[in-house]
């Protein structure tokens, strides 16, 4: 198993601004995910960050907008760049330790003013 | 159309009752079918899995996968105060092992 944390646990920003959303596993994992989930909603893949290689972003989301880095096999950010209330969501730090078994933090909750 | 369909809820229930929780889904594709339980203000986390068609049982819940109709299914029996919270079914291929879709959830309450 995996426990991960997640700073912030939620947070309100201004539109325009920017926020890092920190990860932090307590072993090393290869692969890392960041999810996002609106209210009502299915968790979608916003992209996924192995050590040592750039993150891969899923359709619709850009570096630009969510650049993302992994340092190392137990730490990640992700930054939500140039907010909008679009934005305003859950974000959720995710790691896989083996087939099927995925484990998730407990989540940034995002507000955009 | 969504490749995974799941009825929202909210779905009440009183203690001690079955509880079906259902998703169907597009991509005949999918393999492996997981069940998430989400308590409020956390994260996910992995109920079951199962591989392909037929039956698993892990204490007091079921999973359950048809994939002749593309339909699964989360049998919970005597329920629980404290098994309220929203429950998520997601799948995945072999080959994509990593891109898991999830349904969007169905809220569970268990009334005492």
């Amino acid at each position: 198993s995996a426990v991960i944390s997640q700073k912030p646990s939620r947070d309100i920003c201004q539109r325009g601004t920017s926020l890092t959303i920190q990860c932090q596993v307590d072993s090393q994992v290869t692969m890392m995910f960041w999810y996002r989930q609106q209210p009502g909603q299915s968790l979608t893949l916003i992209a996924t960050a192995n050590q040592g290689s750039e993150a891969t972003y899923e359709s619709g989301f850009v570096i630009d907008k969510f650049p993302i880095s992994r340092p190392n096999l137990t730490f990640s950010t992700l930054t939500v760049s140039n907010l909008s209330p679009e934005d305003s969501s859950i974000y959720l730090c995710s790691v896989w330790t083996s087939f099927y078994e995925q484990y998730f933090g407990p989540g940034t909750r995002l507000t955009v003013t | 159309q969504k490749e995974v369909e799941q009825d929202p809820g909210p779905l009440s229930v009183p203690e001690g009752a079955i509880v079906s929780l259902n998703c169907t889904y597009s991509n005949s594709a999918f393999q492996y079918f997981m069940w998430y339980r989400q308590y409020s203000r956390k994260g996910p986390e992995l109920l079951m899995y199962t591989y392909s068609s037929g039956n698993k049982e892990d204490g007091r819940f079921t999973a359950q996968v048809d994939k002749s109709s593309k339909y699964i299914s989360l049998f919970i029996r005597d329920s629980q105060p404290s098994d309220s919270a929203t429950y998520l079914c997601a799948m995945t291929t072999y080959s994509s092992a990593s891109k898991i879709i999830f349904g969007s959830g169905t809220r569970l309450s268990i009334r005492p």
